[in-house]
């Protein structure tokens, strides 16, 4: 089992509508989550983190944790062409072996259509 | 500096070649991390600095790849007699574990093509 998984995709949503993007991680330690965009051929930038269970809103992105079930996902409202890009789920463990590890998923191809 | 800073931005070198690439993090950060991504895929951890040690080593692909880091800051990957398949992008992040979040900063990384 991969420690961080995502749906490869490719999801393709139209102009306006909602995206929804998950992963799923493996170690249940595992402490803070990140949600990375990136546009092809760019370096991978940060969207969000959340630590605690439940939701976190910043703009059109909504970050959803549930650490009982280890999912994390990320929704996008109104999504636009601009939001076509790579999104990549990042777990990070600050104790035990793993510590100071950011572990990335493989990511989510997504591409918005008008 | 203000952000993450790698070079050189590009590098093509011939098979066997020795290449190092450098990474300056954020000032002040004392973490930092070195991740490979070949084209198409993910991001493949290689290392981890907490100061100028590597608690974490376990992503290094081969004994060909080494890293150190100097001073708490400025840090360099080496690979030696260099493969085709060690083309792909090396990106360097840095974090300071006092901020919210951890938040990990992504360099624009070093485009490595190995001819």
């Amino acid at each position: 089992q991969k420690e961080v998984e995502q749906n490869s995709g490719p999801l393709s949503v139209p102009e306006g509508a909602i995206a929804s993007l998950n992963c799923t991680y493996s170690d249940r330690g595992s402490q803070s989550f990140f949600w990375y965009r990136q546009y092809s051929g760019k370096s991978p930038e940060l969207i969000m983190f959340i630590y605690s269970n439940g939701d976190k809103e910043d703009g059109r992105f909504t970050a959803q944790l549930n650490k009982a079930s280890q999912y994390v996902s990320l929704l996008i409202r109104d999504s636009q062409p601009s939001d076509s890009a790579t999104y990549l789920c990042a777990v990070y463990n600050a104790g035990g072996t793993s510590y100071g590890k950011l572990t990335f998923g493989q990511g989510t191809i997504l591409t918005v259509h008008p | 500096g203000a952000g993450v800073s790698q070079s050189p931005s590009n590098k093509v070198t011939e098979k066997g070649k020795d290449v190092e690439l450098r990474c300056d993090p954020i000032s002040g950060h004392t973490a930092l991390y070195w991740y490979r991504q070949s084209l198409g895929q993910g991001l493949e951890f290689l290392i981890y600095f907490q100061g100028n040690s590597a608690p974490d080593k376990s992503g290094l692909p081969s004994d060909r790849f080494s890293a150190e880091r100097t001073g708490g800051s400025v840090s360099t990957l080496t690979i030696q007699r260099t493969q085709q398949e060690d083309s792909a992008v090396y990106l360097c992040a840095s974090s300071s574990r006092g901020t919210a979040g951890n938040t990990i900063y992504f360099g624009e990384g070093s485009w490595l093509t190995v001819v």
